[in-house]
C-alpha cells in the first residue's frame, strides 16, 4: 500500500507571499498524482494532478505542482496567494499499474492566508 | 446536474445503533468511493465499487458494508456503530474516461456517543 506524507500540518503565510505545500509519497511504482482544496465545511475539490507527461503541472487558481521520480516528491507551489487560498490542501496518490482506484491521501496542510 | 449528493448531513447515533448513509450521483460515473476523514488523518478510503454489482475493500472496511445495485445509488451501512466511528464521511465519484478525477459530495458528520 502507498503512503503519503504531508510533512507540514500547518502553513502560515502572508497575502502575496510564495508559498509551497510539501508532498512525499512511499512507492516508487508508477504513480498518479493528485492536489485537491477542501475549504470549510465542504468536500473536496480537484486543484491538479499529475497522470504523464511534462513534470510540471498546472491547475486551477494559480497553482502548479512539480512531480520529482527520484524523491518521489510532489510539491504544490503559488508564486502569491490570496485571503481566498486560506483552506485545507491534500496530496492523493494512486497506483498506475496495480489498482488506480485506490487512492491514498496524505493528511492534508492547513493554509492560512493572513492580510 | 446535481453531482454527488450525501444524505444526512448530520447524524448522532448512539452505541449499538445501525443507520444506512446514502450516496447518488447523476454523472452517470462507473466508479464510486466512500471515505471517511479524521482531524489530522486525512482521507481513509473504507469501500469502493467500479461498477453496479461490484464492491471492493478499502484501506479501513472493519464495521461498514456496501452495495452497489444501480449506477447512482451507492449507501453505505453501519452496523453496531461505536464511537470509533464518529467522524466526517465523504461520497465521491469518477468517470472511467482516464480522467481519474474524483468528485466529491458535501460529507456527512456522524457522531457516535
Amino acid at each position: 500500500a502507498q503512503s503519503v506524507t504531508q510533512l507540514d500540518s500547518q502553513v502560515p503565510v502572508f497575502e502575496e507571499a510564495p508559498v509551497e505545500l510539501r508532498c512525499n509519497y512511499s512507492s516508487s511504482v508508477s504513480v498518479y498524482l493528485f492536489w485537491y482544496v477542501q475549504y470549510p465545511n465542504q468536500g473536496l475539490q480537484l486543484l491538479l494532478k499529475y497522470l504523464s507527461g511534462s513534470t510540471l503541472v498546472k491547475g486551477i487558481n494559480g497553482f502548479e505542482a512539480e512531480f520529482n521520480k527520484s524523491q518521489t516528491s510532489f510539491h504544490l507551489r503559488k508564486p502569491s496567494v490570496h485571503i481566498s487560498d486560506t483552506a485545507e490542501y491534500f496530496c492523493a496518490v494512486s497506483d498506475k499499474e496495480y489498482n488506480f482506484n485506490k487512492f491514498y491521501f496524505g493528511s492534508g496542510t492547513k493554509l492560512n492566508v493572513k492580510p | 446536474n446535481a453531482g454527488v449528493t450525501q444524505t444526512p448531513k448530520f447524524r448522532i447515533l448512539k452505541i449499538g445503533q445501525s443507520m444506512t448513509l446514502q450516496c447518488t450521483q447523476d454523472m452517470n460515473h462507473n466508479y464510486m468511493y466512500w471515505y471517511r476523514q479524521d482531524p489530522g488523518m486525512g482521507l481513509k478510503l473504507i469501500y469502493y465499487s467500479v461498477g453496479a454489482g461490484i464492491t471492493d475493500k478499502g484501506e479501513v472496511p472493519n464495521g461498514y458494508n456496501v452495495s452497489r445495485s444501480t449506477t447512482e445509488d451507492f449507501p453505505l451501512r453501519l452496523e453496531l456503530a461505536a464511537p470509533s466511528q464518529t467522524s466526517v464521511y465523504f461520497c465521491a465519484s469518477s468517470s472511467r474516461d482516464g480522467s481519474y478525477e474524483q468528485y466529491f459530495g458535501p460529507g456527512t458528520r456522524l457522531t457516535v456517543t
